[in-house]
């Protein structure tokens, strides 16, 4: 069974700090996507990473796999309140059939 | 390009009772998937569509069903609800395979 664990689940924040964010699994991905839900709200979608050591930008999100392709993370650099929300990672597994599994998220507060 | 479309957006229903969502993907999106997020469980897989035919399903109960139509729109049906169903579904549509998911704002439903 693959899992993908998230950390930290919460995270509360002042404006301008930096943060890190970790997605891990012991199961190989063919890819990793990143979504920002905010209440009430589907996930959106951020970024994808294919492939191993990929580093990937996005403003002040910096997005990075792991080279065995097995966890990835996401740095906000100045965070601002706008960031605020739940941050999700989704492996892209394809072992006999394909699928996506969630990772647990972080909510994700940055207090202005 | 409209994105993925959700109706009803919230729902109350009684223990017992049935209910059908409903889910209109992006034009040219051939591929449907469903999702149930809770606060405990996290993001969790209910079956994926393709052209009118499942091609992947999670671990849920019977009860959850679906179907998709010629024009990629896609219905669920909870048969025999539950207060355990309570939760946000949310729908997502893609090109198919692993390819990027796009998410809808979900349906709350909320069972008494």
């Amino acid at each position: 069974t693959q899992l993908l664990e998230q950390s930290p689940q919460f995270l509360s924040i002042q404006e301008g700090e930096n943060l890190t964010v970790y997605c891990n699994s012991s199961s190989v991905f063919s890819s990793l996507q990143w979504y920002r839900q905010e209440p009430g709200e589907g996930p959106v979608l951020l970024v994808t990473v294919v492939t191993g050591g990929e580093v990937k930008k996005l403003k002040r999100l910096t997005f990075q796999f792991g080279d065995a392709r097995k966890d990835s993370s996401l740095h906000i650099t100045a965070a601002q309140p706008g960031d605020t929300g739940l941050y999700l990672c989704a492996g892209a597994f394809t072992s006999g059939t394909y699928k996506y599994i969630f990772g647990t998220g972080t909510r994700l507060k940055v207090l202005a | 390009k409209a994105g993925v479309t959700q109706t009803p957006r919230y729902l109350i229903k009684t223990r017992g009772q049935q209910v059908t969502l409903s889910c209109s993907p992006i034009s040219g999106h051939r591929s449907v998937s469903w999702y149930q997020q809770t606060p405990g469980q996290g993001l969790q897989f209910l079956f994926e569509y393709f052209s009118e035919t499942q091609r992947n399903k999670g671990n849920f109960p019977g009860r959850f069903s679906g179907r998709q139509f010629s024009n990629s729109r896609s219905e669920m049906n909870v048969s025999t609800l539950e207060l355990g169903d309570s939760a946000l579904y949310l729908c997502a549509s893609s090109l198919g395979g692993l390819r990027e998911q796009y998410f809808g704002p979900g349906t709350r439903l909320t069972v008494t």
